[in-house]
């Protein structure tokens, strides 16, 4: 059984650009959820999909989206970056019957310059 | 709406001392409760969870964590700390219906004095 995967490990873009992470579900679970934790900080919830839907968004702008594919993998996109977007990003997948239960993978960390 | 507080962002302990870490959580439903650990540079790990079942919950690594719902309290404890503790702690809060989405602390640092 594999765990949660993301990718790219590291990414360096520019102020104004756009970037997509990637994350892979452990296998047999359906809820994914994204994360951003700034430098020293906790992380903090970005939005949640759970079958393919939005489930759920924390306090963050609408340049920040995501989507959800049929094999519960995920994307999140950032559009017009800015440089308080530097942050690891941590994707975590949970399953339908524990659903509070959240795995997370090694990150990406993202720098806008 | 839920919130979690850390209290000492850092903690020194000697290895083979007792480790001791706070976290108090504010919640107007019952809660779900955990901590993760994260190594330099990694993601978090599961190291314990609450679920409304026992209230002192054991967890991988020789963690354990009593929750308290008089105090509001879920403090995490090893009884004698190894040099591999060396890490960031997180508390976490989550409800048991509805957005599962977690709410973290700001972290505890845990260092280990050999």
């Amino acid at each position: 059984e594999t765990g949660v995967t993301q990718s790219p490990t590291h990414l360096i873009k520019t102020r104004g650009q756009q970037v997509t992470l990637r994350c892979s579900s452990q296998s047999g679970h359906n809820t994914v959820s994204w994360y951003q934790q700034a430098l020293g900080q906790g992380p903090q919830f970005i939005f949640q999909y759970y079958r393919e839907e939005e489930n759920g968004r924390g306090n963050f702008p609408p340049r920040f989206s995501g989507l959800q594919f049929p094999n519960y993998s995920s994307e999140l996109n950032v559009n017009a970056l800015e440089l308080d977007d530097s942050a690891l990003y941590l994707c975590a997948s949970s399953d339908p019957i524990a659903k509070n239960i959240q795995y997370f993978g090694a990150g990406t960390r993202l720098s806008v310059l | 709406a839920q919130s979690v507080t850390q209290l000492g962002s850092h903690v020194s302990v000697s290895e083979g001392a007792l480790v001791l870490l706070r976290c108090n959580y504010s919640s107007s439903v019952p809660p779900y409760l955990f901590w993760y650990v994260q190594y330099p540079n990694q993601g978090l790990q599961l190291l314990l969870k609450y679920t409304s079942a026992a209230t002192l919950v054991k967890g991988i690594n020789g963690f354990e964590a009593e929750f308290k719902k008089s105090e509001t309290s879920f403090h995490l404890t090893k009884p004698s700390a190894h040099m591999s503790d060396a890490a960031e702690y997180f508390c976490a809060v989550s409800s048991n219906f509805g957005n599962e989405k977690l709410t973290f602390g700001t972290g505890t640092r845990l260092t280990i004095i050999p």
